[in-house]
């Protein structure tokens, strides 16, 4: 199963671009690389995925280097309303199986004004 | 179109005794689970299910047991409710139409607390 490690926490303010890394050393050829974010008292909510390179959506960029051993999430210009717990996840459902889908601690991200 | 619901929001449950947590998704997705939050875990996987009638042990399963019997519900049971089993739950659906990742919707979550 790909083990995940992400940082804790981290800080920024308002309008900078924050990137998050997550190393995940023994991902698996078919493994995907995905991320959810997390409001208090809410449920996860789906942000990006990607296999490799470059994957960019409406709100954020996600890149991935050749040898898929990390990624790093890109939030452009934060506002305060993305403070928020961040996860990466590393796996593939197949068939059905859940295997390698681990949230984890995931990386608390606090924006300031 | 509601998206996943859960019953109820909060519970207080006394050691010992049983509940069910219900969760309704109206979205015909195939896949559904249960998870628990706690702080400073993350969230961690209890069960899930696959499609009607089908169900899978995840990753802390003891204690808990699920049912599928309509493709749109996922139940989760407490038989003998243990203050560790104090939490938030969190009910998840997703679809086979979307690999490789099965994006998953989410739930508000049932905040349980035995004493």
């Amino acid at each position: 199963l790909a083990k995940t490690t992400q940082p804790i926490s981290m800080d920024s303010y308002e309008g900078q671009e924050v990137n998050i890394t997550c190393s995940h050393n023994n991902i698996a050829t078919n493994d995907y690389i995905t991320w959810y974010q997390q409001f208090p008292s809410q449920g996860p909510r789906f942000i990006i995925q990607g296999y490799k390179t470059k994957v960019t959506n409406e709100v954020a960029s996600l890149f991935i280097p050749a040898d898929r051993k990390s990624s790093t999430l890109s939030l452009p210009r934060v506002s305060l309303s993305d403070t928020a717990v961040y996860y990466c996840l590393v796996g593939i459902y197949s068939g059905g199986g859940a295997d390698g889908l681990t949230f984890g601690k995931g990386t608390h991200l606090i924006i300031q004004p | 179109n509601a998206g996943v619901t859960q019953t109820p929001k909060f519970r207080v449950l006394k050691t010992g005794q049983s509940m069910t947590l219900l969760c309704a998704q109206d979205m015909n997705h195939e896949y559904m689970y249960w998870y628990r939050q706690d702080p400073g875990m993350g969230l961690r996987l209890i069960h899930y299910s696959v499609g009607e009638g089908t169900t899978a042990k995840g990753e802390v399963p003891d204690g808990y047991n699920v049912s599928r019997l309509k493709k749109q519900n996922f139940l989760l049971g407490l038989e003998s409710a243990a203050p560790s089993q104090t939490s938030v739950y969190f009910c998840a659906s997703s679809s086979t139409r979307d690999p490789p990742h099965y994006e998953q919707y989410f739930g508000p979550g049932t905040r349980l607390t035995v004493t």
